[in-house]
């Protein structure tokens, strides 16, 4: 079966902390996605990022990285210097290759909300 | 942002009436996805559409049907309302589905059933 487990629930840390989001994953399939999405108060979904699991580099997008790590099936996202706009839900996703015949399904963790306080 | 619409974006019902939730996209995208969000749950998959009347459940499909007689309208019909299908309502969409490609969501839909 395939699972997206994010532990943490809730976070909160002051501005221009470094946070480190928790993602692991399930799959027994070997080619796969994962993917991260930010939910703002406004509530509107926003794509941040897809990683496939041929492609183990980490990446960097301003304050935000992400690190994916095959051998213990993670895929943690860290912002650096917190700031106030970054406060939002963060949803990380899978998608398996097996589930492709009819265009394939994203299966969201539960969720870690986001507080930065000033 | 993807032209996704939702309709309505509120909305109050009793306990055992219809509710028909409709999605409306503008990007002539092949496949369609109804998703509730629940605390604790996250997103969980209701049903989902690979084509024109092509449809398959997704795995919290119970009380739920929907319907797409055209590319552009994905429509999710709850036949009696029940206080458990109170949530918050996305769809979603995908030129080639979700093989490395992400999903764009709509604004959501808060479906209260009193």
């Amino acid at each position: 079966a395939q699972k997206v487990t994010q532990a943490q629930t809730e976070i909160s840390v002051v501005e221009k902390e470094d946070v480190t989001l928790d993602c692991v994953y399930e799959t027994r399939d070997t080619t796969y996605y994962l993917f991260w999405y930010k939910q703002p108060p406004s509530g509107e979904l926003v794509f941040l990022i897809r990683r496939n699991s041929f492609d183990e580099q980490n990446e960097i997008s301003g304050r935000y990285s992400w690190n994916f790590q095959k051998s213990t099936s993670s895929f943690n996202f860290t912002i650096t210097a917190s700031q106030v706009v970054d406060s939002a839900v963060y949803f990380c996703a899978l998608s398996v290759a097996s589930l492709y015949n009819q265009g394939g399904k994203l299966i969201f963790g539960q969720g870690t909300e986001l507080s930065v306080k000033p | 942002d993807a032209g996704i619409t939702q309709s309505p974006r509120h909305k109050v019902t009793e306990t055992g009436t219809p509710v028909t939730l409709r999605c409306h996209q503008t990007e002539n995208h092949r496949y369609m996805y109804w998703y509730r969000q629940d605390p604790g749950h996250g997103l969980r998959l209701i049903h989902y559409s690979y084509g024109v009347k092509d449809t398959d459940k997704g795995e919290v499909s119970d009380g739920y049907s929907v319907s797409r007689s055209k590319t552009e309208d994905f429509l999710l019909t709850l036949e009696s309302a029940t206080s458990s299908q109170t949530s918050v309502y996305f769809c979603a969409i995908s030129e080639f589905g979700t093989r490395n490609n992400p999903l764009h969501f709509g604004n959501g839909t808060r479906l209260t059933v009193t």
